[in-house]
């Protein structure tokens, strides 16, 4: 079974702009939950969807967004970029999303913002 | 707001060697704890789990022990070997957070010949 799968790997924007990654959870999988990993910070919760609904979110501004389509793929978006923006975005994969099952990541998306 | 602090930052092991990391938490609701190993370029991969009913789960080396009144909780590596070189987390999830997991600050263990 395929693993998840994060585009692109690597991004570099500048301050101002938008940004859109995806995952790709393993098949099958319903719940799809995003985090941000900085040095400063650690890792963080961004959010998760499970059947196209967020169900959780975490302490992050309104300029980061997602979505999570019909086939459980999912999008999140970051618009007005921050220098601060900069990290590695995991994003990672459950069955039903219950709490002791066990969540999948992928590589991460890496941001930079210049 | 860190809600669950773990110590070391670092930790270096010789071969053969104990590795322990530990872990406290504030919120009472949490009521699940995983450990995830991180390597370098991968994402975070579940290591092993406990529920606070129960005060120390094992599996091959590694071992989790629970203190429930303390609200602290540890991982040990027995007999460390280079291959455990990577950064661990602790994290805690609660049963009305689905699948939010809040997360430790890390610990770089390396794992010296």
């Amino acid at each position: 079974k395929a693993g998840v799968t994060q585009t692109p790997r690597y991004l570099i924007k500048t301050r101002g702009q938008q940004v859109t990654l995806s995952c790709s959870p393993i098949s099958g999988h319903r719940s799809v939950s995003w985090y941000q990993q900085t040095p400063g910070q650690g890792l963080q919760f961004l959010f998760e969807y499970f059947s196209e609904t967020q169900r959780n979110k975490g302490n992050f501004p309104g300029r980061f967004s997602g979505r999570q389509f019909s086939n459980s793929r999912s999008e999140m978006n970051v618009s007005t970029l921050e220098l601060g923006d900069s990290a590695l975005y995991l994003c990672a994969s459950s069955l039903a999303g219950q709490v002791q099952e066990t969540q999948y990541f992928g590589p991460g998306t890496r941001l930079l913002v210049l | 707001q860190q809600q669950v602090k773990q110590s070391p930052q670092s930790l270096i092991v010789q071969k053969g060697g104990i590795s322990i990391i530990n872990c406290a938490y504030e919120n009472t609701a949490f009521d699940y704890f995983p450990w995830y190993q991180q390597f370098p370029g991968k994402g975070p991969a579940l290591l092993i789990a406990i529920r606070p009913d129960v005060s120390e789960k094992k599996e091959g080396r590694f071992t989790i022990s629970f203190n429930k009144s303390a609200k602290q909780f540890s991982l040990h590596i027995m007999d460390s070997q280079p291959g455990d070189s990577a950064t661990y987390f602790c994290a805690a999830k609660n049963s009305g957070g689905y699948q939010k997991v809040t997360f430790g600050t890390g610990t770089k263990l390396q794992v010296i010949p």
